[in-house]
């Protein structure tokens, strides 16, 4: 089975502060996604990734940024938290973005409070 | 940006009921349409992806449809347990990526 682990399960940040959430999935899946989920509002892309070193930017962007030096792992960092960006954050991998039915596989979130 | 929508966004079933609920999505540059189910404290699991028009899929007691060419799918649940309480999303893949409902919420009442 793949697995998807996400680094933090909750974590509470100040205002201003740099915070890295990090992802790492086990099955040498290519392409990487993080969501965040707000309520009423669903999953939302904020980046994805095809391979190492690549990175595509997702439907939210700001305020975030990516980091895909290993294919294994892929961090989103919040260059300085806000309090707006407290949310469920869910990473997800996928074998191979050409194969039409291949799903997702997603991490257990991290809940990220911003104080 | 593709609009998926979701309905409803809530649903109380009694359990042993059968109920079904509904995915829109733009039918243009489609890909594949995805179903997830999202128990609460665990990580979103894959139920369906499906592809071809027409499809039809089964898991136990859940299956889908797929219509493309107007841009729905229909998910149904037959005979409700209380484990299939869960938020239920769907996705619409396009050329480059996903894009998520807002889900259905389903509490089956005991």
């Amino acid at each position: 089975d793949v697995k998807v682990t996400q680094s933090s399960r909750y974590l509470v940040k100040r205002t201003g502060e740099k915070v890295f959430l990090e992802c790492v999935q086990d099955m040498d899946h290519e392409n990487m996604f993080w969501y965040r989920q707000d309520p009423g509002l669903g999953l939302r892309l904020i980046y994805f990734s095809y391979d190492v070193k690549m990175k595509e930017k997702g439907d939210i962007p700001e305020g975030y940024s990516v980091s895909r030096e290993k294919k294994e792992r892929f961090s989103l960092i919040l260059e300085s938290a806000s309090t707006n960006q407290t949310s469920m954050y869910l990473c997800a991998s996928r074998n191979r973005g050409h194969i039409r039915n291949s799903p997702l596989h997603f991490g257990n979130g991290t809940r990220l409070t911003v104080t | 940006i593709l609009n998926v929508e979701q309905s409803p966004q809530s649903l109380h079933v009694q359990e042993g009921d059968s109920t079904n609920f509904t995915c829109s999505f733009p039918s243009s540059n489609f890909y594949a349409l995805h179903w997830y189910r999202w128990e609460t404290a665990k990580s979103p699991e894959a139920l369906f992806v499906m592809t071809l028009n027409g499809d039809e899929k089964k898991k136990g007691r859940i299956s889908a449809t797929l219509n493309t060419k107007e841009g729905y799918s229909y998910l149904y649940i037959k005979g409700s347990q209380p484990e299939d309480s869960a938020t239920y999303l769907c996705a619409s893949q396009g050329a480059q990526k996903l894009v998520f409902g807002q889900g259905t919420r389903l509490t089956i009442n005991p």
